[in-house]
């Protein structure tokens, strides 16, 4: 258990709708990493949150926002959402902020559109 | 250019054996870090070994170990007497430290271990 938690563990629905991904770090953690795992793109790194504010981004569609809260637990918000977003939707957690820190992942959301 | 190569998709290894998984990269920074995760079946993502480009001495934890060979650009991971609960893909993944935003995976090695 890497202390990394996700919800929900799968989630289906509908093309065009929109879906909220939650994850909180492991205790003491103060960065927030949002990456996608699909078949045909493997595992692409989305956003990165640092104590509230956006540190790096990757390659997330416009369809897609995040935040991270005071608590400093993130959310990933999906919408519009297409046949393709259908993906584990992994979130990660290091201690600050440093780009060589290791990056301890939640168990991942399943997200399946239909 | 792939910033990540995992050249293996599959690997089969009889247990109790040590296997190689290979991973090159290509960066033009002079700081960068490697790293190996694990995903069994299940889905997560275990964190398995971390390698700082500065680091004289190949990484090690328990059984992992990294080949690190900085002039071919290479990380193999090494998995020394291989257990069934080993079978799993395994990621090669890298952070640059200067100048890079993102954290590039390979497309990684399927393990299995034989009994």
């Amino acid at each position: 258990d890497s202390g990394v938690t996700q919800t929900p563990k799968h989630l289906i629905t509908a093309t065009g709708q929109r879906v909220t991904l939650r994850c909180s770090p492991r205790s003491g953690d103060l960065s927030v990493y949002w990456y996608q795992q699909s078949l045909d793109q493997g595992l692409q790194f989305l956003i990165q949150y640092y104590n509230g504010e956006e540190r790096a981004k990757g390659n997330i569609l416009e369809r897609f926002s995040a935040q991270q809260f005071p608590d400093l637990h993130s959310e990933l918000n999906l919408s519009s959402l297409e046949l393709g977003d259908s993906a584990l939707y992994f979130c990660a957690s290091s201690v600050g902020g440093a780009r060589l820190e290791t990056q301890y992942f939640g168990p991942g959301t399943r997200l399946l559109v239909l | 250019a792939q910033k990540i190569t995992q050249t293996q998709p599959g690997m089969f290894v009889q247990e109790k054996e040590a296997v190689t998984l290979d991973c090159t990269y290509d960066t033009s920074d002079q700081s960068y870090g490697l790293f190996w995760y694990k995903q069994p079946s299940s889905g997560e993502m275990i964190f398995l070994i971390y390698q700082g480009s500065y680091d004289e001495q190949n990484a090690t934890e328990g059984r992992y170990s990294l080949n690190f060979q900085k002039a071919r650009k290479s990380a193999n991971l090494v998995i020394s007497a291989s257990q069934l609960g080993d079978s799993a893909m395994y990621f090669c993944a890298m952070r640059e430290g200067l100048t890079g935003n993102q954290f590039y995976f390979g497309t990684g090695t399927s393990l299995t271990v034989i009994p």
